[in-house]
């Protein structure tokens, strides 16, 4: 069965600090990924997502995420962070089911 | 305009109990789940639905069932709540072929049963 692991579940980061939150997934086929942000007191939504193509996606406020195919990761990214992308963040997977199968989350705070 | 809405936002009730959760969406989208967020924060996903026809059903208790009347709703009714169903209930729906492309979600219901 597919599943989604996010190895860091609390990340505690000053502004203008540069971040990097893993995900790997176990799957052997085409998946498509994705991650979800959710703010304090916000919906889960979409931040970016991988389909096909060129594997360093951009989405939005900044963030980035490198699909390498070899190594089963897709880690999210942002050069420089902001007190207000303190949030969940969710790497999520898709391998042709009618769902995404999800990780457990990673709690960001950026400290002003 | 909320585009998926679920009600209610929190739920505290006894065991044993029956409760339900509504959940609509105004996007026009095809398919509905239920997701569930346990404490440790991973979301499973429960039940898709597409078109009112059921098209994931996930290791969930018969306790649990879900009521689609048309495809912009699908309810949760849970029967005989048990202290290990605390958690929060994510309802999300998808404009989608033969995956999601993009989930949109519900605000999430906090389940919580004493």
């Amino acid at each position: 069965a597919q599943s989604v692991s996010q190895h860091n579940h609390h990340v505690i980061l000053s502004e203008a600090a540069s971040l990097e939150l893993g995900c790997n997934y176990s799957y052997g086929g085409t998946v498509n990924l994705f991650w979800y942000v959710q703010y304090p007191g916000q919906h889960l939504q979409l931040l970016l997502k991988y389909f096909s193509g060129d594997p360093l996606v951009k989405g939005i406020k900044g963030f980035e995420a490198e699909f390498i195919k070899s190594k089963f990761s897709f880690n999210l990214r942002k050069p420089s962070v902001q007190w207000s992308d303190t949030a969940e963040y969710f790497c999520a997977v898709n391998t042709g089911r009618r769902a995404l199968t999800f990780g457990s989350g990673t709690r960001l705070q950026v400290q002003p | 305009d909320t585009a998926v809405s679920q009600t209610p936002k929190y739920l505290v009730t006894q065991m044993g109990n029956d409760k339900s959760i509504k959940c609509e969406q105004n996007l026009g989208h095809d398919t509905m789940y239920w997701y569930k967020q346990d404490s440790k924060k991973f979301l499973k996903i429960m039940f898709s639905y597409n078109n009112k026809e059921l098209i994931i059903n996930e290791t969930v208790p018969n306790r649990f069932s879900p009521k689609s009347p048309d495809k912009a709703h699908l309810n949760l009714h849970i029967n005989s709540l048990e202290l290990g169903d605390s958690a929060v209930y994510f309802c999300a729906s998808s404009q989608d072929g033969t995956g999601p492309e993009k989930l949109f979600f519900g605000s999430g219901t906090q389940l919580s049963v004493l």
